[in-house]
Order: structure tokens, then C-alpha cells, then sequence
């Protein structure tokens, strides 16, 4: 089955300093890799998803990923944080194995810019 | 822009009673979810329908949990009887495609469920 994982709980950066939220993935195939933030009493939102071509993908707010396959990871970045990106970060994988396409999240990283 | 529409967004109620979710997907999306977000983990799948159909339920709690999508616009999901583990963020969200590997998802603002 496919997976996802996301080391950090947390992460703390200041503002105007690059920020990096990892993730790591395990799948059978090609992977579908997606991040999504969540800010407080609020559902999901999609930043951007990796589905084939160039390794960098260009998301909402600033965001970019880069899919490394050799590394198997697809770590969210920005060149410069800001306190309003302070939320809760999901990365998630799709996952075919039931028969149906599903996303299976991981457990979230918080993230926390400091003025 | 459109979004996704859910009620109540807070809702206590004492085990063992009924409680049920309203969603109202954007217009014209097929493809709805209900997913359930425990606090500090991520969505887990509860149920994906297909228009009016259900694709895939695997997740869904048959014994006390049940959903519908009547005309396969709104959907409902209905909880009888609560228990204390079921308290957590029930999420829905819906998709224009019919399904694919590349499908972004819309949320709702989400329902947070407390049992006492």
C-alpha cells in the first residue's frame, strides 16, 4: 500500500527565512504526491501536486515541492516565510491498491513562523 | 469562489444519542467525500460517492455510521449511537473529475464532533 510520512510534528522558522517541510513516501508505481494546509477551524486547502514532468512544482502562496525519486521524498518549501503561513501542513499520496483512487495523508506538520 | 458547505460546524452531544452532518459540495462536482480527522493525525477516507452512488465504503464503520447522497448533490452522514471515540473533525469535500490519479480535492470548513 501507499504511504506517506512526515517526520517533523513541527517546525519553527523566522520570518523572511526559508522554511522546509518534509515528506517521505512509499509507493508501488508511479506516485501521485500532493500538499495540502489546513488552517485553525478550517478544512484542507491544496497548495500543489507532483503527477510527472519537471521535479520542481510551482504551488499557491508561494509554495514549491521538489520531488526527489532517489530520496523518495517531496519536500514543500518557500524562499521566505511569513507569520500568516503559520498552519498545519498535510502531505498525502494517491492510492489505487482498493480498487478506487483515495488519498492517504500523513500526520501533519505544524508549522510555526516567529515575528 | 465557490466552496464546499457544511452544518453544523460545531456539534456536543452525550453518547449513545444520533447525531448527523450536512455537506453541500460545489455546484456541479460528482465526486463527494466524508473523511474524519482525529486531532493530531491527517484525514482518514470514511466514504467516497460517485453521484448519487457509493464507491467505496471500506472505512466507514457499517455498524453505526451511515451516509447518503440522495439526488447526488448534498450528502448526509449520520452517526447512531455515538460513542466517546468518535469525537474528531468530519471533513467533506468534493472533485469535478471523475476520479484520476491527478484529482485535487475541495474542503469544507469541516464538523468538529464532540461525545461526551
Amino acid at each position: 500500500a501507499q504511504s506517506v510520512a512526515q517526520p517533523e510534528d513541527q517546525v519553527n522558522v523566522a520570518e523572511g527565512n526559508p522554511l522546509t517541510v518534509k515528506c517521505t513516501y512509499s509507493v508501488s508505481g508511479n506516485p501521485y504526491l500532493f500538499w495540502y494546509v489546513q488552517y485553525p477551524n478550517r478544512g484542507l486547502q491544496f497548495l500543489l501536486k507532483y503527477i510527472t514532468g519537471d521535479n520542481l512544482v510551482k504551488g499557491s502562496y508561494g509554495f514549491e515541492a521538489e520531488f526527489n525519486k532517489s530520496q523518495t521524498s517531496f519536500h514543500l518549501k518557500k524562499p521566505s516565510a511569513l507569520v500568516s503561513d503559520s498552519a498545519l501542513y498535510f502531505c498525502a499520496v494517491r492510492d489505487f491498491t482498493s480498487g478506487t483512487y483515495k488519498y492517504i495523508f500523513g500526520t501533519g506538520t505544524r508549522l510555526k513562523v516567529l515575528a | 469562489e465557490a466552496e464546499v458547505a457544511q452544518s453544523p460546524r460545531y456539534k456536543i452531544t452525550e453518547k449513545s444519542q444520533a447525531v448527523a452532518f450536512w455537506c453541500d459540495p460545489i455546484s456541479g462536482h460528482a465526486t463527494l467525500y466524508w473523511y474524519r480527522q482525529i486531532l493530531g493525525q491527517g484525514p482518514e477516507l470514511l466514504v467516497q460517492f460517485q453521484d448519487e452512488s457509493v464507491v467505496d465504503d471500506s472505512q466507514l464503520p457499517k455498524d453505526r455510521f451511515s451516509a447518503e447522497r440522495l439526488k447526488g448533490v448534498d450528502s448526509t452522514l449520520k452517526i447512531q449511537p455515538a460513542e466517546l471515540g468518535d469525537s474528531a473533525m468530519y471533513l467533506c469535500a468534493s472533485s469535478p473529475v471523475r476520479q484520476g490519479a491527478w484529482e485535487t480535492q475541495y474542503f469544507g470548513p469541516g464538523t468538529r464532533l464532540l461525545v461526551l
